[in-house]
């Protein structure tokens, strides 16, 4: 079992719709998650950080489940600009000095 | 936030020959560095860790002394290519902790013909 698994997609969706992706985690003591996205040929560039109580920023809400160990991001009315690969991302050790663990990716794309 | 550049962005070179990237933080220090390769419509692998004045660290799988890593300075480390092969075409991207985020380079782009 991969250690971070997402739905790789692709999620193909008109402009202004709503879209969720769900990433599971297999680690239960992983203590830090992150949503990145990544456009084509491109470096990861982080989206949020996904908390316990959930947070939102502006159109994108990021939820945790640590019981189920699944982590979610939700994206409202979507824009063209959105289209990208969507990266789960979980840090299964206490400091930013341990190494990350991402997930395979979902890829977004947005349709006018 | 804080910055990571890498050098260079892309190179193409032989078969055979050495190819050294380097990457810096430039803003901030980092004890720990991360190399990772992507290959096309896959994620991020995790090669190495970088550790500044000592061995780095790699996952399994990653040949060592294929893909030499030195973490000289605070701010420095850099990821040789060794006898490159064609196989060895990749995105390359190292990454630098800040606080509890990762501050990703911009990727150096190897193509060996």
């Amino acid at each position: 079992r991969k250690e971070v698994e997402q739905d790789p997609g692709p999620f193909n969706v008109p402009e202004g719709a709503t879209v969720a992706f769900n990433c599971t985690y297999s680690n239960s003591a992983s203590q830090s998650f992150f949503w990145y996205r990544q456009d084509c040929r491109k470096e990861p560039k982080l989206l949020m950080s996904v908390y316990s109580s959930g947070n939102e920023d502006g159109r994108f809400t990021a939820q945790l489940n640590r019981a189920s160990q699944y982590i979610s991001l939700l994206i409202r009315d979507s824009k063209l600009s959105d289209s990208a690969t969507y990266l789960c991302v979980v840090n299964p050790g206490y400091s930013s000095a341990s190494k990350i663990i991402f997930g395979s990716g979902t890829r977004l794309s947005i349709r006018p | 936030g804080a910055v990571v550049s890498q050098h260079p962005s892309w190179v193409i070179c032989k078969s055979g020959t050495s190819v050294k990237i380097e990457c810096r933080s430039l803003d901030f220090q980092a004890t720990t560095m991360f190399w990772y390769r992507q290959f096309p419509k896959q994620s991020l692998m995790l090669m190495a860790t970088s550790n500044e004045g000592s061995k780095a660290t790699y996952e399994q799988g990653v040949e060592k002394d294929k893909f030499l890593i030195n973490h000289a300075s605070l701010t420095l480390s850099t990821l040789t290519v060794t006898s490159a092969h064609p196989e060895d075409s990749s995105f390359y991207i190292c990454s630098a902790p800040d606080y509890n985020e990762q501050f990703f380079g911009p990727g150096t782009r190897l193509t060996v013909l």
